[in-house]
């Protein structure tokens, strides 16, 4: 089974700043990873599939990034609306489809 | 509109069982395989299991094997999730989940739709 394992825990961002969110798979995953996005009390939404694209309806200051173990989604100018859990998930060796266990993103 | 509503959630003692079901729409349902993930209260989440659009593959996670069960009815549009033998470990928000690609290969990838949950409560 693949692990993957997110950092930091929590982050917390000042409004405009930008945050960085790292995802790590104990063996690689090539670029079959995804990001969701879980606000409070909703389901998780997906954000970037294949490491890198934007989903449908995904503002442009959301980017991922990475391939093999190591990824990275970043969140340009951080807004209030994008408080939220994120979660990483490989597709790259299965079963089963496993997940971080999420990086919860905080106004500062 | 893709849309996803599970139902079935509720309270059940350790040993019981529970069907859940997931109706669909806005979608081609058969073509998609469908899944089930779980979120623990206060906790990430969780794979549990998944079928292939004509419902003869399935998968699971290692634990419900051998006491959950996945099916669907493509006639009426509805993913099940069979659960017997729970356990308060399966203490969950049950998502219903779309897979992004359409059924080529049997097994999910991703999932770009996902329902409002349904809470399965194990406990005496």
């Amino acid at each position: 089974e693949i692990v993957m394992t997110q950092s930091p825990a929590t982050l917390s961002v000042s409004p405009g700043e930008r945050a960085t969110l790292s995802c790590r798979a104990s063996q690689s995953v090539t670029s079959n990873l995804v990001w969701y996005q879980q606000k409070p009390g909703q389901a998780p939404r997906l954000l970037i599939y294949g490491a890198s694209t934007r989903a449908t309806g995904i503002p442009a200051r959301f980017s991922g990034s990475g391939s093999g173990t190591e990824f990275t989604l970043t969140i340009n100018t951080m807004q209030s609306e994008d408080i939220a859990i994120y979660y990483c998930q490989q597709y790259n060796n299965w079963p089963p489809w496993t997940f971080g266990q999420g990086t919860k993103v905080e106004i500062k | 509109e893709v849309q996803l509503l599970e139902s079935g959630g509720g309270l059940v003692q350790p040993g019981g069982s529970l069907r859940l079901s997931c109706a669909a729409s806005g979608f081609t349902f058969s073509i998609y395989v469908m899944s089930w993930v779980r979120q623990a209260p206060g906790k990430g989440l969780e794979w549990v299991s998944s079928v292939s659009g004509s419902g003869y593959t399935t998968y699971f996670a290692d634990s419900v094997k051998g006491r959950f069960t996945i099916s669907r009815d493509n006639s009426k549009n509805t993913l099940y999730l069979q659960m017997n033998s729970l356990r308060a470990d399966d203490t969950a928000v049950y998502y219903c989940a779309k897979d992004y690609y359409s059924d080529t290969s049997g097994h999910p990838y991703y999932f770009d739709y996902w329902g409002q949950g349904t809470l399965v409560t194990v406990s005496s």
